[in-house]
């Protein structure tokens, strides 16, 4: 069965800064992997899907990686805004299964 | 806006009423997914269709919870003889195919029940 872990729970950093959210799965037959923003009370937006046979994907500011064979995902968000504020999930597409699987989220929050 | 639709965005129902909720997903996608969140949590899995088709349900899902897709297009989400432990956010979301396809959620609605 899939688990998700996403280190840290919660950050808060000032504006600026480069950050790194990290995210490791058990189970690395994975076939792609998605990193999705939560506004509070709303619902998900895809930021980056990543093909297991890519190493990595970029979006403006944001670049995710992934490392299949150690079970393990990094989102980097260059120079943080105050509307990157948001919850980040991790949730990889099992290879053998048809659904994805959600970490609990890191809480991000970009002090002015 | 992602382009996929729910209603209503918010429920209050009295412990042992039914409620149902509606998710019109983006029109070419064949896949729609049900998600149930709770505070704090990330989305967990209910069931998902392909066109009409419910081709998984989750344990997640007891006898009192149903979903449908009579049609292929929108979907419903039945919670019958609601309790207080269904107090959460559902979330719809579909897809163009499945694995390598990215999944677009809708808003949510979020349930309150008393």
């Amino acid at each position: 069965k899939q688990e998700v872990t996403q280190i840290p729970a919660a950050l808060s950093v000032p504006e600026g800064e480069n950050l790194v959210l990290n995210c490791s799965f058990t189970d690395s037959a994975i076939y792609n992997l998605q990193w999705f923003r939560q506004d509070p009370g709303k619902g998900l937006t895809s930021l980056l899907l990543i093909q297991s046979s890519q190493r990595e994907q970029t979006s403006g500011r944001l670049n995710a990686s992934l490392d299949k064979s150690s079970g393990r995902s990094t989102l980097y968000i260059a120079a943080s805004q105050p509307g990157d504020s948001a919850t980040y999930l991790c949730a990889p597409f099992g290879s053998s299964a048809s659904k994805i699987i959600f970490g609990s989220g890191t809480r991000l929050s970009i002090r002015p | 806006d992602t382009g996929v639709s729910q209603n209503p965005r918010h429920k209050i129902t009295k412990r042992g009423q039914n409620v149902t909720f509606r998710c019109d997903p983006i029109s070419e996608h064949n896949r729609l997914y049900w998600y149930r969140q709770t505070l704090g949590q990330g989305p967990e899995f209910l069931t998902y269709f392909q066109n009409e088709a419910q081709l998984e349900k989750s344990r997640l899902l007891s006898d009192r919870f149903s979903a449908e897709r009579p049609k292929g297009s929108f979907s419903t989400l039945e919670i019958q003889r609601t309790e207080q432990g269904d107090s959460a956010m559902y979330l719809c979301a579909s897809s163009l195919g499945d694995r390598g396809h990215t999944q677009y959620f809708g808003p949510g609605t979020r349930l309150t029940v008393l």
